[in-house]
């Protein structure tokens, strides 16, 4: 099955800092790269995701950019806020009805 | 419009019970995957339903087996329960469960403790 390595598994940063998390995958064929944010206690909810046909993405203040030939993508949290604090998980598909997830990045944003 | 239903929301069971966990999707949505969460672990993906039939299926053992109704309700039984079964089951669904992956919104969870 697809491997998926994440890291940090934790990161700790200044308010209005950035924050950014790395994912790598094994499957040079994953054609989907997904996002998800758990606020503690709560479910997980998808935040952005990308294509393989697409390099970047950007929905305000998050961004994913994807490097196929590396096999990594990577979030990007610009002007974290105390919202942003929270469990993060990317995750890998390839067109057979499942994500793969990595082991989650757990975010905390000082005030 | 409801979001996803799981239940029951907690579940303490002992060794050698088994269990069965309830997902009502949200109305339209036809795929119904169950994942189970562990601190550390991540997310691991159990299996995926869509009209019924089983899609795909994750690395666990056969005491882990689900369903899925008409209604797209689906149900998971884990059978002649382990310690090491504690875990949060999420489960999530879809419009289509399209090959190509779509957006998962997930249900709150059932947090089964085994004694």
């Amino acid at each position: 099955g697809e491997n998926v390595e994440q890291h940090p598994s934790t990161l700790s940063v200044q308010e209005g800092d950035s924050a950014v998390i790395k994912c790598t995958y094994s499957d040079s064929a994953s054609n989907y790269f997904p996002w998800y944010k758990q606020e503690l206690g709560k479910r997980p909810q998808l935040i952005i995701d990308i294509r393989s046909n697409v390099g970047e993405k950007k929905d305000q203040r998050i961004a994913v950019t994807l490097n196929k030939t590396a096999k990594h993508f990577s979030l990007h949290i610009t002007e974290t806020q105390p919202e942003d604090s929270a469990v993060y998980f990317c995750a890998v598909a390839f067109n057979d009805y499942k994500l793969s997830f990595g082991a989650g990045t757990t975010v905390t944003v000082r005030a | 419009k409801a979001g996803v239903t799981q239940t029951p929301r907690y579940l303490i069971k002992t060794r050698g019970q088994q269990v069965t966990l309830s997902c009502s999707p949200i109305s339209g949505h036809r795929s119904v995957s169950w994942y189970q969460q562990t601190p550390g672990q991540g997310l691991q993906f159990l299996f995926e339903y869509f009209s019924e039939t089983q899609r795909n299926k994750g690395n666990f053992p056969g005491r882990f087996s689900g369903r899925q109704f008409s209604n797209s309700r689906s149900e998971m039984n884990v059978s002649t329960l382990e310690l090491g079964d504690s875990a949060l089951y999420l489960c999530a669904s879809s419009l289509s469960g399209a090959a190509t992956n779509e957006k998962l919104f997930f249900g709150s969870g059932t947090q089964l403790s085994v004694l």
